[in-house]
């Protein structure tokens, strides 16, 4: 277990919907990163938050967007989703130094 | 901008030989240097990382590397190759100014018997 909690583990939706995908830093880590692992893609850094705040951003889509909540925990939400959308999804924390865990993931699968 | 390049997305070695996995960074700035292992419908675990100390570094289950800036190259080493080594690994760099990791591809490492 690397303390970086991910729900839900897998989640199949329709195209047009949206879904929000959770996560839960290790206990202290005030960074939370969000990859997207696709076949096509490899992986992919989505987007970074610190203390609340959005720190960096990478290859994510209008159609996506995150936030990280005063208890750290944060959301990834994926809207219009479209059948390229189907990839797993990690988030990852760290509490800096370079020290990034990451969660087992979420497989999405747009039917 | 920082990039990373694993040579050959699949690598296959026989149990007992020795693993090399190779991986090349491209940064205008001293790098953060990582690995990472995935298992099969796992997330990534991290094997081992550089932050500008002793450029060898240790890692777990016996894998090591070695820094080469004159290189630029990371490349990941394991003596003796053992069945349960068989997975994905990740080369990643990370720029010392932010905290995210730029992957390579992956090499998928098989073990044979």
């Amino acid at each position: 277990d690397s303390g970086v909690t991910q729900t839900p583990k897998h989640l199949i939706t329709a195209t047009g919907q949206r879904v929000t995908l959770r996560c839960s830093p290790r206990s202290g880590d005030l960074s939370v990163y969000w990859y997207q692992q696709s076949l096509d893609q490899g992986l992919q850094f989505l987007i970074q938050y610190y203390n609340g705040e959005e720190r960096a951003k990478g290859n994510i889509l209008e159609r996506f967007s995150a936030q990280q909540f005063p208890d750290l925990h944060s959301e990834l939400n994926l809207s219009s989703l479209e059948l390229g959308d189907s990839a797993l999804y990690f988030c990852a924390s760290s509490g800096g130094q370079g020290w990034i865990t990451f969660g087992s993931g979420t497989r999405l699968t747009v039917v | 901008a920082q990039s990373v390049t694993q040579l050959g997305s699949h690598v296959s070695v026989s149990e007992g030989a020795l693993v090399l996995l190779r991986c090349n960074y491209s940064s205008s700035v001293p790098p953060y240097l990582f690995w990472y292992v995935q298992y099969p419908n796992q997330g990534l675990q991290l094997l081992l990382k550089y932050t500008s100390a002793a450029t060898l570094v240790k890692g777990i289950n016996g894998f090591e590397a070695e820094f080469k800036k004159s290189e630029t190259s990371f490349h990941l080493t394991k003596p003796s190759a053992h069945m349960s080594d068989a997975a994905e690994y990740f080369c990643a760099v990370s720029p010392r100014s932010q905290g995210n990791l730029i992957f390579g591809k992956g090499t998928k490492l098989s073990v044979k018997p």
